[in-house]
């Protein structure tokens, strides 16, 4: 069974710029996590996905936005480039399993560096 | 509020000896409970979780985790650890509600030497 896959793997951008992240969750999930792992921040949850709509998101601004298409596949669109916005994006996928807590699966991530 | 503590930044052990990392929640209600391990320039990985029942949790790679309601903690052991268990490895914990997301603990360094 393939796993969570993300591109690009890194990403260099200048500030002010937009960037565009992107994820395939694992077949049969139908749920997609955007996770941001800044150094000295940890990990911080971004957004949320099921079904096509935005379920949940995070304490960061609206520059931060994202989809997901039809075959629950995702994008993370950072706007107006910050060097803060440096980091590491962990993508996650899980069934969306009502009351059953299924466990989150991660991608390898996509290494943003804002210049 | 939920909040996850990860009291120790790093933890050092010699192989074949136990290793524990340690993990303490506030969070209402009976929350569930994850611990991932993340090794260098990798995403994270599932090692195991705790529903409901048995305090004692059994993982991937020989890891078990114990829950203990009254210390609000879930800690993290192995019996004997090994070079390669050597990562970066996350606490987190998740509301019973439908609140999806993880919240995650800033992660214990862990050193296994041979």
């Amino acid at each position: 069974e393939a796993g969570v896959t993300q591109s690009p793997t890194h990403l260099i951008k200048t500030r002010g710029q937009q960037a565009t992240l992107r994820c395939s969750p694992i077949s049969g999930h139908t749920s997609v996590y955007w996770y941001q792992q800044a150094l000295g921040l940890g990990l911080q949850f971004l957004l949320w996905y099921d079904e096509g709509e935005e379920r949940n998101r995070g304490n960061f601004p609206p520059r931060f936005s994202g989809r997901q298409f039809p075959n629950y596949s995702s994008e993370l669109n950072v706007n107006a480039l910050e060097l803060e916005d440096s980091a590491l994006y962990l993508c996650a996928s899980s069934y969306l399993g009502g009351e059953i807590p299924y466990e989150q699966y991660f991608g390898p991530g996509t290494r943003l560096t804002v210049t | 509020a939920q909040s996850v503590a990860q009291p120790e930044d790093q933890v050092n052990v010699a192989e074949g000896n136990p290793l524990t990392v340690k993990c303490t929640y506030s969070v209402s209600g009976n929350p569930y409970l994850f611990w991932y391990v993340q090794y260098p320039n990798r995403g994270l990985q599932f090692l195991l979780k705790y529903i409901t029942g048995d305090n004692l949790v059994k993982g991937s790679y020989g890891f078990e985790a114990e829950f203990n309601k009254s210390q609000t903690s879930f800690h993290l052991k192995k019996p004997s650890a090994l070079v390669s268990d050597s990562a970066l490895y996350f606490c987190a914990v998740r509301p019973r509600s439908n609140d999806y997301k993880l919240s995650f603990g800033a992660g214990t360094t862990v050193t296994v030497r041979a």
